[in-house]
């Protein structure tokens, strides 16, 4: 009874590394979703995931790689950490039919040093 | 992209008393949500509207789907210390292709004094 879990849940890194933070959900959702939340700009969406194999840009996507080979699974990469990219991630699915209803996991705090 | 003006930013109130929040946009959304959120934890799903003028219920919780669709408003009747929090508004706006994504509010936090 899972649900939506995010690893890991705190993670510090330097400038120009790849970070990956993972998200997987049990509930066999079709929808998956990428937030950051920001201090001054509340949640805002990066990626989100129709169904396995289909992804599409939200509002803030650059500097991020999503892919989905699993409807389960929804990793999120930063190819280069840049300082702006400090901020508390979650991650979040919703099923099908009610796709509105997103159900949000734990989150990942990253720091970008 | 979208604006949700959510208001009061914060709000401070005594334990028992009633809480009003509300969310306003510039443009028509199909649906509203509010969610709350505790410090250190993600956003919970607590009422979806999907229908102007309808009027949800959960527990101590009303929320409203505003009949011009460009507002919605959340209540708490009896607050309790476990009140506390930040609570979201999101809405949605069908316009087809990528008409999947959320548009949220600021937020409302929310403190309870016993």
């Amino acid at each position: 009874d899972a649900g939506i879990t995010q690893s890991p849940r705190y993670k510090i890194t330097e400038t120009g590394r790849q970070v990956t933070l993972m998200c997987h959900q049990t509930w066999s959702h079709s929808y998956m979703f990428w937030y950051r939340q920001d201090l001054g700009h509340g949640l805002r969406l990066i990626y989100y995931s129709a169904a396995a194999d289909i992804t599409d840009k939200g509002e803030v996507p650059d500097g991020y790689v999503v892919s989905r080979s699993k409807t389960e699974n929804f990793p999120l990469t930063l190819e280069s950490a840049t300082r702006s990219q400090t901020s508390v991630y979650f991650c979040a699915s919703s099923d099908w039919g009610t796709y509105n209803e997103q159900f949000f996991g734990p989150g990942t705090r990253l720091t970008v040093l | 992209g979208q604006q949700l003006n959510q208001s009061p930013q914060s709000m401070f109130i005594q334990e028992g008393e009633d809480v009003s929040m509300n969310c306003t946009s510039s443009s028509i959304f199909n649906t509203w949500l509010w969610y709350k959120q505790d410090p250190g934890e993600g956003p919970v799903l607590l009422i979806a509207l999907y229908k102007a003028g309808e009027l949800t219920s959960n527990g101590r919780l009303t929320a409203q789907f505003g009949i011009t669709r460009k507002d919605s408003f959340l209540n708490i009747s009896a607050s309790i210390p476990s009140d506390v929090g930040i609570y979201f508004c999101a809405g949605q706006l069908d316009s087809g292709a990528g008409s999947y994504q959320l548009t949220f509010g600021k937020g409302t936090k929310l403190s309870v004094i016993p």
